[in-house]
């Protein structure tokens, strides 16, 4: 069993292009979360997911998109990337489904990004 | 949304060693977890405990949801425990799964 798997592992990226970081779990969680964790800081929320078909926003989702077509993908996209968005993203997912106030998140190894 | 303090913010401990790390929550918390983020930047599931007490070979966790705070203790320090230990919970209602964490406890354990 993989859990959450993430690519690419790591990346540079130049300014204005477009990158699609990926997603997948394997553990039939329902809920799927994207975290940026920049240096010296917690991590914060970007998008989540709480079901396949919707998607929501988080702390900091501004130049971010997400989909989720199916249970076990999750893609963030960076529609035209700015060095700011530099940061390693975690995602994470949760089988939170018909357990009433329970939710605990597991994280993918994360993708180191660079935007230069 | 909830503000999340940890403290200390850095903690040296010679290998043996016993140490407690907090995490303080503005607002009440739901789903509140501890994890380790190690050397290679893995993040490492330590407790989910929204409340009361757990406790997994050397670590333990406590967690008072009415005071707004959780313990997390390290006893008998390896040098394997270095690295970033973070606490993070949520809000419930609207904010329900959509974690804050804190800033983090950097941990150095010397041989």
């Amino acid at each position: 069993i993989a859990g959450i798997t993430q690519a690419p592992t790591s990346q540079i990226l130049a300014a204005g292009r477009r990158m699609t970081l990926r997603c997948t779990q394997d553990m039939r969680h329902n809920a799927m979360y994207w975290y940026r964790q920049d240096l010296g800081l917690g991590l914060r929320l970007i998008h989540y997911s709480n079901t396949a078909g919707t998607t929501g926003k988080g702390e900091v989702p501004d130049g971010y998109s997400v989909s989720r077509a199916n249970t076990d993908d999750f893609p963030l996209t960076l529609a035209s990337a700015v060095p700011s968005q530099t940061s390693v993203y975690f995602c994470a997912s949760s089988d939170s489904y018909g357990r009433s106030g329970y939710n605990e998140q597991f994280f993918g190894p994360g993708t180191r990004l660079t935007v230069l | 949304g909830i503000q999340v303090e940890q403290s200390p913010p850095d903690l040296i401990l010679q290998e043996g060693a016993n140490s407690t790390l907090r995490c303080n929550f503005s607002d009440s918390v739901n789903n509140l977890q501890w994890f380790h983020q190690n050397p290679w930047g893995q993040l490492i599931n330590l407790f989910y405990i929204p409340s009361g007490t757990k406790q997994n070979g050397r670590l333990s966790a406590t967690t008072v949801a009415t005071e707004r705070y959780s313990l997390l203790y390290i006893s008998s320090s390896q040098t394997t425990d270095s690295g970033v230990y973070f606490c993070a919970g949520d809000a419930g209602g609207t904010s329900y799964g959509k974690l804050t964490f804190g800033q983090g406890t950097i941990l150095t354990v010397h041989p």
